[in-house]
């Protein structure tokens, strides 16, 4: 299987607090996405790391992406009570494999 | 930003009925998706379709299921006798191309078997 798995499956913190997210894989992959999503709706892309990049960031995002161990991190700054989601990787050959996902709580 | 929009939000149906989900992709996209995700549970993998045939398929997606691209802008799935465990939301997205691009979501259509 080429899934992603995410650890850890649930992860609580406060406002202003950083939250990292982590993802493994087993094989090559064209990019590695990961998606947020708040509860009962639909997927919200927030950012696409090639497999030749190693680290990417986007406002409050920073990803990296290790092909030799097959990881990924999502690393969220200065959290925020908005930020309570979930948060799946998905690492993309033809398609996207999505992995179990990380269930952020972000308390103010 | 332009959206995938998926058609009903919701929808409840009884057991052994069909049901189409309808979905717009995104309108210079040439790849579309069905995902589906029972409801505490991972996003699935359906179908792939590109150049008006399905690339690829998982396991999950039997007989009782088709897609269809009618015109030039809906993409459909097609459940032609719901069962219980077909109860998810269903996810269609779409891409511009396979390898590099950004697979864009819709917002998912919630479909309830009883």
């Amino acid at each position: 299987s080429q899934q992603g798995e995410e650890d850890p499956q649930a992860l609580s913190i406060q406002e202003g607090e950083n939250a990292t997210m982590n993802c493994s894989y087993k094989t090559s992959i064209n990019n590695l996405q990961w998606y947020r999503q708040n509860s009962g709706r639909g997927l919200v892309h927030l950012i696409l790391i090639r497999s030749n990049e190693r680290e990417k960031h986007s406002g409050r995002l920073r990803v990296t992406l290790d092909t030799s161990k097959k990881s990924s991190s999502l690393l969220i700054t200065a959290s925020r009570a908005a930020d309570t989601a979930s948060y799946f990787c998905a690492v993309s050959t033809d398609k996207l494999i999505f992995g179990t996902g990380t269930r952020l709580q972000v308390f103010p | 930003e332009p959206e995938v929009t998926q058609t009903p939000s919701h929808q409840v149906t009884q057991m052994g009925q069909e049901v189409i989900l309808r979905c717009v992709p995104i309108s210079n996209h040439l790849y579309f998706y069905w995902y589906r995700q029972i409801l505490g549970q991972k996003v699935e993998f359906l179908v792939s379709f590109y150049n008006n045939e399905i690339s690829e398929k998982s396991e999950i997606f039997d007989d009782q299921f088709s897609v269809e691209r009618p015109d030039g802008s809906n993409f459909t799935l097609k459940i032609r006798s719901t069962k219980l465990e077909d109860s998810a939301m269903y996810f269609c997205a779409s891409s511009a191309d396979l390898s590099g691009n950004t697979i864009y979501f819709g917002e998912g259509s919630w479909l309830t078997v009883v």
